[in-house]
């Protein structure tokens, strides 16, 4: 079936380091979606990505979409406490018939350190 | 402007109970998806609504079922409950559903399965 996987799994830095996450889908995406999700909370919506190649920031986040349309990244840089949280992507398969199906990667758990 | 709501916030059943969960969307938003997230994973797509109608459906059991209501609401309907159904049940609102639109998540409801 359809997947998208996302790496690491977690990640631990000192605050001021920088932290990337990836995804790659084992099917063409329509475009992708980026969410974080605090401890006990929900996945709010950060940026959504949807032209081959795309890249966007926020701030201190980069997200990037890949030209083949099955991976993406999103980059932060100088990590701050406030950064903590899971990131999840979230990509919309092209043959999910138009219909607002996501796949959500299983997350990078991101901690700061001060 | 109040986002996605849903109720209960936090629920306990026990196996072979009846469950239902209900939804929300964002004032204005016509399409409703569920999603269950079990601990330590990305969200899990289960159904799409719009208009009343389904117009997607994950992998899961029939034991899983919804509805919309006129007022776009939404409930979640999960029969004879399994251990492996205690999870974070999320709802998500957009406008009508379609591939290009940003989802919006409410605050979920934890179920606990004993």
């Amino acid at each position: 079936g359809q997947q998208v996987m996302q790496i690491p799994q977690y990640q631990h830095v000192q605050e001021g380091e920088d932290f990337t996450t990836y995804c790659n889908s084992s099917t063409t995406l329509s475009n992708i979606q980026w969410y974080k999700q605090r401890p006990g909370g929900h996945p709010v919506f950060l940026i959504q990505l949807v032209k081959s190649g795309e890249v966007k920031k926020q701030k201190r986040l980069t997200f990037q979409f890949g030209e083949a349309k099955k991976n993406s990244s999103l980059h932060i840089t100088a990590t701050q406490t406030t950064d903590v949280g899971t990131y999840f992507c979230a990509g919309r398969p092209q043959t999910s018939g138009g219909y607002n199906k996501l796949i959500f990667g299983a997350g990078t758990r991101l901690a700061v350190h001060p | 402007d109040a986002g996605v709501t849903q109720s209960p916030t936090h629920l306990i059943k026990t196996r072979g109970q009846h469950v239902t969960l209900r939804c929300s969307p964002i004032s204005g938003h016509k399409s409703v998806s569920w999603y269950q997230q079990v601990l330590g994973q990305g969200p899990q797509f289960i159904f799409q609504y719009y208009e009343k109608e389904e117009r997607g459906r994950g992998n899961f059991p029939d034991r899983f079922s919804a509805r919309q209501f006129p007022n776009y609401s939404s409930e979640l309907n999960v029969n004879a409950l399994l251990l492996g159904d205690s999870a974070l049940y999320l709802c998500a609102s957009s406008t009508t559903g379609q591939s290009v639109e940003t989802q919006y998540f409410g605050p979920g409801t934890r179920l606990l399965v004993l």
